[in-house]
């Protein structure tokens, strides 16, 4: 069974270009979270999705963020315009309702110059 | 307030010794999960051991073992005979409301950085 995928896994831009991540969660689970890891602040959450819909965005850090879930299968996170201090591993997790585990894609390295 | 508290930033092991990470948490929720999630240096978080705070057992997976004690709010990880493999972060996390309808994020500790000596 394929695990949570994201892409790009890899991401070099310079400040101020647009920046998407996305995210394919697997299939049949109704949680999707997006992660931030940097080791200043080790792994912030930033949004989450219930069955599409985004529950909490306390923690996405200003409107230059933006996360979108148009399908089941299918989620972006937008940075918009990037800043060096986005540099991080953008993680997506996602999970069944019942069962509590997140299962994390790989990670997304952005890095911005 | 930290929500994750894990105090060992670091810690070297012998291999083939048995190591116990700390974890604390603090939550008002009847309805909680525990996890540990171990990083290696290659970046993949991989889940490893769940505890339900209804569970009366302690959680056992393999060489990983959850030492919970609800009363004093932690949820130690128990690695016994570790290997040279073991070396990488591991995360507690907790994730509140669990089933109940409430905010069901994940929240993590700083984390515990295990590396063990041949």
């Amino acid at each position: 069974d394929a695990g949570v995928i994201q892409s790009p896994r890899h991401e070099v831009t310079e400040m101020g270009q647009e920046v998407t991540l996305r995210c394919k969660p697997i299939s049949g689970h109704d949680y999707l979270f997006w992660y931030r890891q940097t080791m200043m602040r080790g792994l912030e959450l930033l949004i989450y999705f219930n069955n599409n819909v985004p529950i909490d965005d306390s923690g996405m850090p200003e409107d230059r963020f933006s996360a979108k879930m148009p399908n089941a299968s299918f989620s972006t996170l937008k940075i918009q315009p990037s800043e060096p201090r986005d540099s991080a591993v953008y993680f997506c997790a996602s999970s069944y309702y019942y069962t509590g585990e997140l299962f994390f894609g790989e990670g997304s390295r952005l890095t911005v110059l | 307030a930290q929500k994750i508290t894990q105090t060992q930033p670091g810690m070297f092991v012998q291999e083939k010794e048995a190591v116990t990470l700390d974890c604390t948490y603090d939550t008002s929720d009847q309805s909680y999960g525990l996890f540990w999630y171990k990083q290696p240096s290659s970046g993949e978080m991989i889940f490893l051991i769940y505890q339900g705070s209804y569970d009366e057992q302690n959680a056992t997976e393999g060489r990983y073992s959850l030492n919970f004690q609800k009363a004093r709010k932690s949820a130690n990880l128990v690695i016994s005979a570790s290997q040279l493999g073991d070396s990488a972060m591991y995360f507690c996390a907790m994730r509140e409301a669990l089933r109940t309808g409430g905010n069901e994020k994940l929240t993590f500790g700083t984390g515990t950085r295990l590396t063990i000596i041949p």
